[in-house]
């Protein structure tokens, strides 16, 4: 029952630095997404996938690249971190179907701080 | 555009006092609505969600919301808090219409969360 796995779950990156956050699913979702977390500005979308090699922007994309080159896995990569990147990183992912309601379901977060 | 108000950044109760945590959503179409629950250092976890049909939608942990439509509210309540339930609970709204289009490449599918009611509850 291992869900959406996120890794590693804790960062600190030096401004400037790269690095890429992993993130899989075992329960064959097509819709992969990330999120960021910020005190009291609840979740933000960033990008998101609807299938292998199908890839969007969400609200807030800027700093960030993904790819989805598997069903599985749907990395986030961080190209010249800063501070103002400093959150705490959500995956979630969901299938895609005619009972679909937007349920999504979370990985466990990963905790980024750029010094 | 949908959007989510979440009434009281942090709500205390004392163990055994009711838990109401206020939800207020805008939306131009019948929305989907979720309340999440995340405990700290965690994930978020889903304690109920509303679709259609019944309007007093029952989840997890003793939990349920009602669905009032003429109100946009979608309260969730509990009538006996424990210390379990210290977590911050997050109210969420998505487009029926627009899920349905993801797929096509027609929508992002993006789940409008609130900003978050952080709930502790007294001995």
């Amino acid at each position: 029952n291992a869900g959406v796995t996120q890794t590693p779950k804790f960062q600190v990156l030096k401004t400037g630095q790269s690095m890429t956050l992993q993130c899989a699913q075992d329960m064959n979702h097509e819709y992969m997404s990330w999120y960021r977390q910020d005190p009291g500005m609840g979740l933000r979308l960033i990008h998101y996938s609807v299938g292998a090699g199908i890839t969007d922007q969400g609200e807030v994309p800027n700093g960030y690249n993904v790819s989805r080159s598997t069903t599985e896995d749907f990395p986030l990569r961080l190209l010249s971190a800063a501070p103002s990147q400093t959150s705490v990183y959500f995956c979630a992912s969901s299938y895609l179907g005619q009972s679909n309601t937007g349920e999504l379901f979370f990985g466990e977060g990963s905790r980024l701080t750029v010094l | 555009a949908q959007s989510v108000t979440q009434l009281g950044s942090h709500v205390s109760v004392s163990e055994g006092a009711l838990v109401l945590l206020r939800c207020n959503y805008s939306s131009s179409v019948p929305p989907y609505l979720f309340w999440y629950v995340q405990y700290p250092n965690q994930g978020l976890q889903l304690l109920l969600k509303y679709t259609t049909g019944a309007t007093l939608v029952k989840g997890i942990n003793g939990f349920e919301a009602e669905f009032k439509k003429s109100e946009t509210s979608f309260h969730l309540t509990k009538p006996s808090a424990h210390m379990s339930d210290a977590a911050e609970y997050f109210c969420a709204v998505s487009d029926p219409v627009g899920w349905a289009l993801v797929a096509a490449g027609g929508s992002q599918g993006n789940l409008i969360f609130g900003k978050g009611t952080k709930l502790s509850v007294k001995p």
